[in-house]
C-alpha cells in the first residue's frame, strides 16, 4: 500500500459548485497533514495545513479523520482559477518526517 | 528575487552522459530538499539537508545520484550515467523548520524545476 493515495481524477466541476476529495495515508503515528495546489507546469504551493480535526481557509475546509487515516479537501463556489492539481502531503514520521507527497487530485473548473 | 532558484530550467541530454543541476535556496532557510516529479505523479522524496549535512537519502536514489551542499547554502544534484527512466522534473525546495514540525507549518518553497530529458 502506499504511504499516501488519492484518486487521480479529473474531478469536473461547474462554477461556482463544490467538490470534496479525499487523501489516505498509511501512517497512522502522522500528526500534521498539508495540502499543496499545483497548477499546470508549476511548482507546488502550500494551500492549507491540518493540524486537528479541521482547518478553513475561505472558500476551503480541509479536514482531518485519524480513525479513518483520510483528510478531505472540500472546496465551495469553486472559481475558474481553483482549476489545478491538489497535492494531499505527509509527514512519514519513521522518515524523519519527510514529507511524502500523494500522486494528487486534478480538478478541472468549466464555466 | 528571493524565493528558491534552480539552475538549469531545462536540460536535454544524450543517455549515458552526466548532468548536473543547482539549486539555490531562500538564504534564511537551512533545510534544503530534492524532489524528483514525473507526469502524472507527486513529487518523490529523493534527499534531505540540514545545513550541510545530508541527513535522509531515499533508496529510490541509486549510486548514480548523488548530491551536496558543501557550505549550508547552494545545493547541487548530479546525475552520472543518465538513462531514460532519468527524465523527470527535478524540484528543489527548502524550509526553515522541519517539515511536519508541530509548531510550524513546515511548509516547503518550491523552486520552478529543472527538466531533464534523456534521449
Amino acid at each position: 500500500r502506499k504511504e499516501v493515495e488519492q484518486d487521480p481524477g479529473p474531478f469536473n466541476v461547474p462554477e461556482g459548485a463544490t467538490v470534496a476529495f479525499n487523501c489516505t495515508y498509511s501512517n497512522s503515528a502522522s500528526q500534521s497533514f498539508f495540502w499543496y495546489r499545483q497548477d499546470c507546469r508549476k511548482e507546488p504551493k502550500l494551500l492549507m495545513s491540518v493540524y486537528s480535526s479541521g482547518n478553513e481557509d475561505g472558500r476551503f475546509t480541509a479536514q482531518l479523520n485519524r480513525a479513518s487515516q483520510y483528510i478531505s479537501l472540500l472546496i465551495r463556489d469553486s472559481k475558474l482559477s481553483d482549476s489545478a492539481t491538489y497535492l494531499c502531503v505527509v509527514p512519514i514520521k519513521a522518515a524523519g518526517n519527510k514529507l511524502t507527497f500523494g500522486g494528487g487530485t486534478r480538478v478541472l473548473v468549466k464555466p | 528575487d528571493t524565493g528558491v532558484s534552480q539552475d538549469p530550467r531545462h536540460k536535454i541530454t544524450k543517455r549515458g552522459q552526466n548532468v548536473t543541476f543547482r539549486c539555490d535556496p531562500i538564504s534564511e532557510h537551512n533545510r534544503l530538499y530534492w524532489y524528483r516529479q514525473t507526469l502524472g505523479q507527486g513529487p518523490e522524496f529523493l534527499t534531505y539537508f540540514q545545513n550541510e549535512a545530508q541527513l535522509e537519502k531515499s533508496r529510490l536514489l541509486s549510486d548514480r545520484f548523488s548530491a551536496e551542499r558543501p557550505k549550508g547554502s547552494f545545493s547541487t544534484l548530479e546525475i552520472q550515467r543518465t538513462e531514460q527512466g532519468d527524465s523527470a522534473m527535478y524540484l528543489c525546495a527548502s524550509s526553515s523548520r522541519l517539515a511536519g514540525e508541530i509548531r510550524g507549518t513546515g511548509e516547503l518553497f518550491f523552486g520552478e524545476g529543472s527538466r531533464l530529458t534523456v534521449l
